[in-house]
């Protein structure tokens, strides 16, 4: 029982360079999330999906990009990374709205930009 | 656009010790009221949800209750194991996708 995993755990990133997390959930959860979490800044969502296919902006999405091509992944990509963007990534999903169970979250992605 | 913010930031505590952390929120519409644990180097886990004023959740030493404007964590009796970083969370009537808002959290530590 899997659950919601992040891949990878830690990364260094020179200004400039592109990567991408992989979310992966076993659960045939429909909606799915990217947050990212910074000191004194509480969980931020980033973008997020309703189901496969579809995807949307949350509340801090500029400078980064997300895919669902498949309901059980959600790819999110930095094109060019800055400093701004080093932070702890969280990938969560979810049945759908008002379910009783909240969100199953990851273990994150921590990334540091130099 | 909503609100959560979360009192105190953190929080010490000798085992045995009991207290109440707070969630003070401002939405439009409140879908339901969620909070989380959180350890260090790891993901929040869900701990309860609350749709309604008056509602209360109870979970071995934790127990969340709602009101109109804001939601308490009462921690009984707390041992060294409780010791992490409880997340509060709001879903709104009026946001589409199933989001949650989130406060910036309480640092709980319990001392032995």
């Amino acid at each position: 029982n899997a659950g919601v995993t992040q891949t990878p755990k830690f990364r260094v990133l020179k200004t400039g360079q592109s990567m991408t997390l992989l979310c992966a959930q076993d659960m045939n959860h429909e909606y799915m999330y990217w947050y990212r979490q910074d000191p004194g800044m509480g969980l931020r969502l980033i973008h997020y999906s309703v189901g496969e296919g579809t995807t949307a902006k949350g509340e801090v999405p500029d400078g980064y990009n997300v895919s669902r091509l498949k309901k059980q992944n959600f790819l999110l990509g930095l094109e060019s990374a800055a400093p701004s963007q080093t932070s702890v990534y969280f990938c969560a999903s979810s049945y759908g709205p008002g379910q009783y169970y909240g969100y199953t979250f990851g273990s994150g992605t921590r990334l540091t930009v130099v | 656009e909503d609100q959560v913010t979360q009192s105190p930031e953190a929080l010490r505590l000798q085992e045995g010790e009991s207290s109440s952390l707070n969630c003070s929120y401002t939405v439009s519409g409140l879908r339901g009221l969620f909070w989380y644990r959180q350890d260090p180097g790891k993901g929040p886990e869900f701990l309860f949800t609350l749709y309604s004023a008056g509602e209360e959740k109870e979970k071995e030493r934790l127990k969340a209750t709602l009101t109109k404007k804001e939601s308490f964590l009462h921690i009984t009796a707390p041992k060294p194991e409780d010791s992490a970083t409880y997340l509060c969370a709001v879903q709104a009537g009026e946001t589409s996708g199933s989001r949650l808002t989130f406060g910036e959290g309480t640092q709980l530590t319990v001392n032995p």
